[in-house]
C-alpha cells in the first residue's frame, strides 16, 4: 500500500512552547488529509480534515487557533500545536486519501507528544 | 453514550484459535463497517472493508455486520502470532472513498501466545 510518513515520531516539550508536526505522502498525491487524535486506551477522534490550498475544516471543540494545520502542497501537511499544555499530551496520527488510487486513507505511525 | 463501543481487552489466545472481535454501534445511519489493525508505534492499517448487513470473508479473516443489532464482528481462524496486535473497528454514514468522517472504536489488543 502507499506510505504515510510523519515527523518528528516523538516529541517532548515545556509547557508553553509549539510544536510542529509534518505528515507526508511519500508515494501518492492527496489532496485530503485527516488529523486524529489518540489518547491511551481510547479511539482515534478526528480533529481536522486538511485541504491543500485552502482552510482546515476543524471538528466541533477542536480550537483552530490552538491547532494551526497548513497544508501548502499535495505531499505534505503540518500541525502545529501552539502553546502546548500537559493536557495537549497526545499520540498525533495523520491520514492522506490517494485519490489517484481507490481513495483509500492511509495512515501514519503517529507522534507521541509529551508536554512537560 | 459513546458511538461505537468496543471492548478493549486485552484479550489472550493460544497460536491456531479462533479469534472473535466485536463492536457495537448506535447510530443506525451507519452504512460502510472496516476493521483496521495496528501494531505497536505504527498507525492503523486497514483489514477489510465492507457495506451493509452479511459476511464477507478474506483469508483467514471474516468481517460480519448485523445492521439489526447494531453489531459487528471480526474473526480470525487459525490465529498466528504475528496477528498479535490492536484491532479497531470503524464504521462510516458514507463511502470510505468519499472524505467521509470515519468514527473509530476504542480497539481491542490482541496477544496470541505461540
Amino acid at each position: 500500500g502507499a506510505v504515510v510518513s510523519q515527523h518528528p515520531s516523538r516529541v517532548i516539550c515545556k509547557s508553553g512552547t509549539s510544536v510542529k508536526i509534518e505528515c507526508r505522502s511519500l508515494d501518492f498525491q492527496a489532496t485530503t488529509m485527516f488529523w486524529y487524535r489518540q489518547f491511551p486506551k481510547q479511539s482515534l477522534m478526528l480533529m481536522a480534515t486538511s485541504n491543500e490550498g485552502s482552510k482546515a475544516t476543524y471538528e466541533q471543540g477542536v480550537e483552530k487557533d490552538k491547532f494551526l494545520i497548513n497544508h501548502a502542497s499535495l505531499t505534505l501537511s503540518t500541525l502545529t500545536v501552539t502553546s502546548a499544555h500537559p493536557e495537549d499530551s497526545s499520540f498525533y496520527i495523520c491520514s492522506a486519501r490517494d485519490e489517484g488510487g481507490n481513495n483509500e486513507q492511509f495512515f501514519g505511525p503517529g507522534t507521541r507528544l509529551t508536554v512537560l | 453514550q459513546k458511538e461505537v463501543e468496543q471492548d478493549p481487552g486485552p484479550l489472550s489466545v493460544p497460536e491456531g484459535a479462533i479469534v472473535s472481535l466485536n463492536c457495537t454501534y448506535s447510530n443506525s445511519a451507519f452504512q460502510y463497517f472496516m476493521w483496521y489493525r495496528q501494531y505497536s508505534r505504527k498507525g492503523p492499517e486497514l483489514l477489510m472493508y465492507t457495506y451493509s448487513s452479511g459476511n464477507k470473508e478474506d483469508g483467514r479473516f471474516t468481517a460480519q455486520v448485523d445492521k439489526s443489532s447494531k453489531y459487528i464482528s471480526l474473526f480470525i481462524r487459525d490465529s498466528q502470532p504475528s496477528d498479535s496486535a490492536t484491532y479497531l473497528c470503524a464504521m462510516s454514514h458514507l463511502p470510505y472513498s468519499s472524505a467521509s468522517k470515519i468514527i473509530f472504536g476504542s480497539g481491542t489488543r490482541l496477544s496470541i501466545r505461540p
